[in-house]
This record gives structure tokens, C-alpha cells and sequence, in this order.
């Protein structure tokens, strides 16, 4: 049984351009979350998604949007990135009912120059 | 509001000494509480956590947590450090009951295993 996974594992960007990061959940899970993790510093939650709908959304500007499909993966979108959207994001899924047992995925490494 | 404080960026034990991990919170609702063991160039995997009922809770490879309300503390504990248990140690927080379980982090705390 497959986990998380997501793609790309590494991604190299420059400022102002946009970028796509993609997200498939643990087979039986219908709930996926973003999580940001700046080096040195704990994972930030950005939003959350159930059933192709943002259902909760952390403190991040709207140049960060996402969209679930109906096979319940997920795509992150960043638009006009900055330097600073240097980062893991970490996708996390889970399932309805058990929303607080979490598996996170390995995470896609952005850079930014 | 929620927030997660973790006392110590950074510690070392000699391996077979007691892990001792800190971790506050501040919490205006009743909270679930979480341990996530982070290795390098890897995810989150999680130890252990808390939602209701028993306040000591045991987790994966040896480590378990007790939840203090009145301290408003989930320290980590392992009586015994391995080698394999270097890696970097989040205690997270979300509100309790039916919900989003939007987890505020902490900034984590590396752990070194001196052999």
C-alpha cells in the first residue's frame, strides 16, 4: 500500500514565476492538508481540502490556492513566488472520521533564487 | 489561538541515557496533542498523541508522553537513547472535536545520540 507521494521531490524556481506541486493521498484517505516548513522552523499550515473544496485555510497570502480532484489528490499552486516560498511543503492525508491521525508525504523541495 | 513552545533547538545524550524532550502549549479549547519524529530529507512520521482518556500515552519505538493539564505540558520521554533515535522531534497541537485538525507546530528540537 502506497503513501503519500508526491511530486517533484526537488524544484528549482526564480522569482515571480509560478509553480505546481502535486499531491496523492494514502489509499482510503479523502482529506488532504499543505504544510509549509521553512528551514530550521516547524511545519506551517497553509490549507486544507475535503471533498474538491478548501475547507480550512492558514495565515498565507492568496497567491498560494490548491484544488482536489475526485480522485482525492491535490495540487498546491504558488503564484508571483518569492524568495521566501523557499521551502519543504509537505502534503499530508487522512481520512473522514480520524482526521487527527495525519500521514505525511516526503515533501517537495523548493527553491527559489 | 494555539501555540506550541519547545524548550531546547538542540539536544545531546549519550546513548543509553534518558530522552527528555520539553514541549508547552496554550490552547483556548480542550487539545489533541502530538509527537512527529522527522528524519533528514524525510516527512513527518508520528510517534505518538493524545486526544482523551489516559494522560500517560506510549507511542512507536519505546517513547511516550504524559499530558499535564495543569502544567499545560506534553514533555517526550525514552528511557533508553539509540543511535537510530537522532533526528528531529515536533510536538504539535490542534483543537479537539469534530474539525479541520489544523496542526500548529512547534519549531522542533534535534536530537543527537552521543555513542
Amino acid at each position: 500500500d502506497a503513501g503519500v507521494t508526491q511530486s517533484p521531490t526537488h524544484l528549482i524556481k526564480t522569482r515571480g514565476q509560478q509553480v505546481t506541486l502535486r499531491c496523492s493521498p494514502k489509499s482510503g484517505h479523502d482529506t488532504v492538508s499543505w504544510y509549509q516548513q521553512a528551514l530550521g522552523q516547524g511545519p506551517q499550515f497553509i490549507f486544507q481540502y475535503y471533498e474538491e473544496e478548501e475547507r480550512q485555510r492558514g495565515n498565507f497570502p492568496d497567491r498560494f490556492s490548491g484544488h482536489q480532484f475526485p480522485n482525492y489528490s491535490s495540487e498546491l499552486n504558488v503564484n508571483a513566488l518569492l524568495l521566501g516560498d523557499s521551502a519543504l511543503y509537505l502534503c499530508a492525508s487522512s481520512s473522514t472520521g480520524r482526521r487527527e491521525k495525519l500521514f505525511f508525504g516526503s515533501g517537495t523541495q523548493l527553491s527559489v533564487l | 489561538a494555539q501555540s506550541v513552545t519547545q524548550l531546547g533547538s538542540h539536544v545531546s545524550v549519550s546513548e543509553g541515557a534518558l530522552v527528555l524532550l520539553r514541549c508547552n502549549y496554550s490552547s483556548s479549547v480542550p487539545p489533541y496533542l502530538f509527537w512527529y519524529v522527522q528524519y533528514p530529507n524525510q516527512g513527518l512520521q508520528l510517534l505518538l498523541k493524545y486526544t482523551t482518556g489516559a494522560t500517560l500515552v506510549k507511542g512507536i519505538n519505546g517513547f511516550e508522553a504524559e499530558f499535564k493539564k495543569s502544567e499545560t505540558s506534553f514533555h517526550l520521554t525514552k528511557p533508553s537513547a539509540h543511535m537510530s533515535d537522532a533526528a528531529e522531534y515536533f510536538c504539535a497541537v490542534s483543537p479537539s472535536g469534530a474539525g479541520s485538525y489544523q496542526l500548529t507546530f512547534g519549531k522542533g528540537t534535534k536530537l543527537s545520540v552521543i555513542p
